[in-house]
This record gives structure tokens, sequence and C-alpha cells, in this order.
């Protein structure tokens, strides 16, 4: 079935430590993001890429970082957790940045930092 | 700023229609896409409104004013799998996804 791999499905990290969530998309998608999404606030955008190789910083993106090697892939990297990273992460895609057919989403990881 | 309002929550009767209400204010605007969110699980696509008017998708429909920020989304003959979060969000100027913090409706036999 083609769409977005999140793994892991959830973690309890400690705080301090290092994590990078992984996305794989099979769609061939051009863009990719990834957001958090806590109770109460809408999705929050950490970072994009709208192609391979490039990246940018969307709304929230202290604490985290992105990188695009091919077309496929969309790690997410906390170098140093805390607890307010503690939230739900979801991956997404889209055939280009302003596609009308929408974004297609991972299953998401949900991400506790003690 | 840029700020998307929706209610935070809605109750209606299976088999009745519920229209969820979004107003909005962005740096431009590019379209406007709800999602369907069910608890614990990812949003998935169900519309995009690009020109004022109505969109209709089975017994999903979706409305857009741009002079006035507004869109809704209008829900006909409830099904009790229709319980999910109703995110409304804009694409703005710079093509980014500005997203509402989403609409519970609990819907009840």
């Amino acid at each position: 079935t083609a769409g977005i791999t999140q793994a892991p499905t959830s973690q309890i990290l400690a705080a301090g430590r290092s994590m990078t969530l992984r996305c794989t998309q099979d769609m061939r998608h051009n863009a990719m993001y990834w957001y958090r999404q806590d109770l109460g606030l809408g999705l929050r955008l950490i970072h994009y890429s709208n192609t391979a190789g490039t990246t940018g910083k969307g709304e929230v993106p202290d604490g985290y970082s992105v990188s695009r090697a091919n077309t496929d892939d969309f790690p997410l990297t906390l170098a140093s957790a805390v607890p307010s990273q503690t939230s739900v992460y979801f991956c997404a895609s889209s055939d280009s940045p302003g596609g009308a057919d929408g974004y297609t989403f991972g299953s998401g990881t949900r991400l506790t930092v003690v | 700023g840029q700020n998307i309002d929706q209610p935070t929550e809605m109750t209606a009767t299976e088999g009745a229609i519920v229209q969820i209400n979004c107003t909005y204010q962005t740096s431009g605007f590019n379209g406007l896409f709800w999602y369907q969110q069910h608890a614990g699980e990812a949003p998935t696509f169900l519309s995009y409104n690009v020109l004022d008017g109505l969109e209709e998708k089975g017994r999903f429909s979706s409305f857009l004013s741009r002079s006035k920020g507004y869109s809704y989304l209008l829900l006909k003959e409830l099904q009790m799998k229709d319980s999910a979060s109703y995110l409304c969000a804009v694409m703005d100027s710079n093509y980014q996804l500005i997203w509402g913090a989403g609409t519970k409706l609990i819907i009840k036999p």
C-alpha cells in the first residue's frame, strides 16, 4: 500500500538524549513536512523540504534538525531532548507545495520526554 | 499574525446535519483544506476550496467565501463513524499550511 511510514510508533526518551524519527514515503512526492500536534493547538510545522536536497524552517524549528538526502526519506532529529518536546509527531508529503490534492500523513510517532 | 478559528467541540445526532465553521486571517490565500482526524490516527484529506462557492463530495460539502475569510464543512446523514476531529487549514502566500486547532465532533445515537 502506497503511503508514508513513520518509525517508531511511540517512544519514551530521557531528557538530554538524542533521537531520530524516521519517515519514508513511496509516492515519489516532492515535498515533505514534519509537524507536531499538541492538545488544544493546531498542527505546527517544524521543518519542511520542497524537494530532495533542500530544507526549510517552519514555525517551531528550535531543537530539531532534518535532512533530505533523497526523495523518499525525511528524518527528524532531536539533538538533546527536553520535556517540552513531548508531543505527537506527524510526517506528511505532497506532490507539490501548493498541491490541491492535499497532504498525505504518516500514522505518527508519540514521543514522551521524561 | 495568522489565525484560524473553529469551534472546539460540537455535538450532533446520528442521521442529522451539522455545519462546522472556520474563519481565517492569513498572509495571502492559496486555498483552504478540510481534514478529518479520528482519535489516535493521522489526519486524512477531505476537501479543497480555492474559489468561492460550494464543493460537494457525497455526504460532505465545503463552502468558501474569500471576501469574508470564512468556510464551513457540512456533513449530512451523520453516521457514528463521523465522530472525529475536523481540521481547517489555509495555505498562505508562501504555500505553507496554517492549521486550526480542530473541531471535535461528537455523534450521539
